[in-house]
């Protein structure tokens, strides 16, 4: 069963433009952390935003953690083309993560 | 990067048959996990392990079973593959348990026909 929903399923901008993408989840978590999957490769972590942070930064990333409402909240600043991937949430509870089925992302040069 | 490698990249098989994928890495570190990524599904974890022979159960274990004999090596073993197991197959690893990120490797994609 899936823990975490990402929103919207799929996102096209330009160049410049920001990006938001929502994960909603079910349970209570330990953490929350975004990941990012280029075509044919791995995911890649980007970010890890534990229950008690409501905010966090990393360089054009800015994610939002509302424990209340179950949700999170991804922003990439100032996109670029090579921003262009799927983009996933995970929440963490004990050993395992419980990832979403992902916003697909595509910005257009 | 992380230092992981599965083997194979790609693998064609037949129904029936046994398949084994390969899970290797440099880091150390001392869990490892099993995911497939179907469409429509996102990752789904198969099996993780927490230690040398210390392996358990994720959401979709059926069909599948998994041994660390090394820290280092990761098995995933289909004992009858199906074509319902058509997937691709990442490995991952991390330092801890989901406290902390985990790392990818580039993934095996396999085809049951």
């Amino acid at each position: 069963s899936q823990q975490g929903e990402e929103d919207p399923q799929a996102l096209s901008i330009q160049e410049g433009e920001n990006a938001t993408m929502n994960c909603s989840y079910k349970t209570s978590i330990n953490n929350l952390q975004w990941y990012r999957q280029n075509s044919g490769r791995g995911l890649v972590h980007l970010i890890l935003i534990r229950s008690n942070e409501r905010e966090k930064h990393s360089g054009r990333l800015r994610v939002t953690l509302d424990t209340s409402k179950k949700s999170s909240s991804l922003l990439i600043t100032a996109s670029r083309a090579a921003d262009t991937a799927s983009y996933f949430c995970a929440t963490g509870n004990t050993d395992k993560l419980i990832f979403g089925t992902g916003t697909r992302l595509q910005v257009f040069p | 990067d992380a230092g992981i490698t599965q083997s194979p990249r790609h693998k064609v098989t037949e129904t029936g048959t046994p398949v084994t994928l390969r899970c290797h890495q440099t880091e150390n570190h001392r869990y490892m996990y099993w995911y497939r990524q179907d469409p429509g599904h996102g990752l789904r974890l198969i099996h993780y392990s927490y230690g040398v022979k210390d392996t358990d159960k994720g959401e979709v274990s059926d069909g599948y079973s998994v041994s660390r004999s090394k820290t280092e090596d990761f098995l995933l073993t289909l004992e009858s593959a199906t074509s319902s197991q058509t997937s691709v197959y990442f490995c991952a690893i991390s330092d801890s348990d989901s406290n902390q990120p985990q790392h990818f490797g580039d993934g095996t994609r396999l085809s049951i026909l």
